[in-house]
């Protein structure tokens, strides 16, 4: 059974950095599948973040493209996500997820990212 | 960038009752790239239909997905009370970006 846990600081300050990581346990990170984060802004909808797939293509969304970072560790099984210079508008909780067939189809809890001066 | 409205913001229905929900591309769309999600309050969304028709694992065969082109259709029959939740709609483009709809929420009338 395919399980992803998000952990990281829950509170950045503006024009920092945030990051995060996914711990993926019941599947090889390694594995042909891409991997996505994906945030939710309080009281809002989401936003893909981006995708990134072992040894291949990274794919973001153009919208945060020069902020956002998605990489991942084999030897940790896991997914990583950097977003730098950010700013109250980024507060969020933010998943990371499996892709499947053009959808994603297990997510993790998800964890509250504030961003707060 | 192509957008997803969906429609109504907010059904009101009562248990038993069928709930139908749409959800409109911009512009015409392979059905293949389309997915539904159901998110309840303080959870992560679940995966419901991919392939805009077909069942995720585990999900009871009263959710079923349809459409094709710019228009498609998520209906649940026979609502239980574990089917009040919010329920969003998913495109993956040729340029390889997921986009959501903005949400319908489906409540207790």
């Amino acid at each position: 059974q395919v399980q992803l846990q998000e952990s990281g600081p829950g509170l950045v300050k503006t024009s920092g950095t945030l990051s995060l990581t996914c711990d993926v346990s019941g599947h090889s990170i390694t594995s042909d599948n891409y991997w996505s984060w994906v945030r939710q802004p309080p009281g809002k909808g989401l936003e893909w973040l981006g995708q990134v797939l072992h040894g291949g293509p990274t794919h973001y969304n153009p919208s945060l493209k020069s902020r956002v970072t998605i990489s991942v560790d084999k030897s940790k099984n896991q997914l990583s996500l950097t977003l730098s210079s950010v700013t109250v508008g980024d507060t969020a909780v933010y998943y990371c997820t499996r892709n499947g067939a053009k959808c994603l189809d297990h997510w993790g809890q998800g964890t509250l990212v504030t961003v707060s001066s | 960038e192509i957008v997803l409205t969906q429609s109504p913001g907010t059904l009101s229905l009562s248990p038993g009752e069928t709930a139908t929900l749409s959800c409109r591309a911009s512009q015409s769309v392979s059905s293949t790239y389309l997915a539904w999600y159901q998110q309840k309050p303080g959870q992560a969304p679940r995966l419901l239909i991919y392939g805009a028709s077909s069942r995720a694992t585990g999900i009871p065969d009263r959710f079923s997905g349809s459409g094709s082109g710019t228009d498609f259709t998520l209906t649940i029959s026979r609502l239980e009370p574990e089917d009040f939740a919010v329920y969003c709609c998913q495109l993956y483009d040729d340029s390889h970006l997921y986009t959501f709809g903005q949400g319908t929420k489906v409540e207790i009338k």
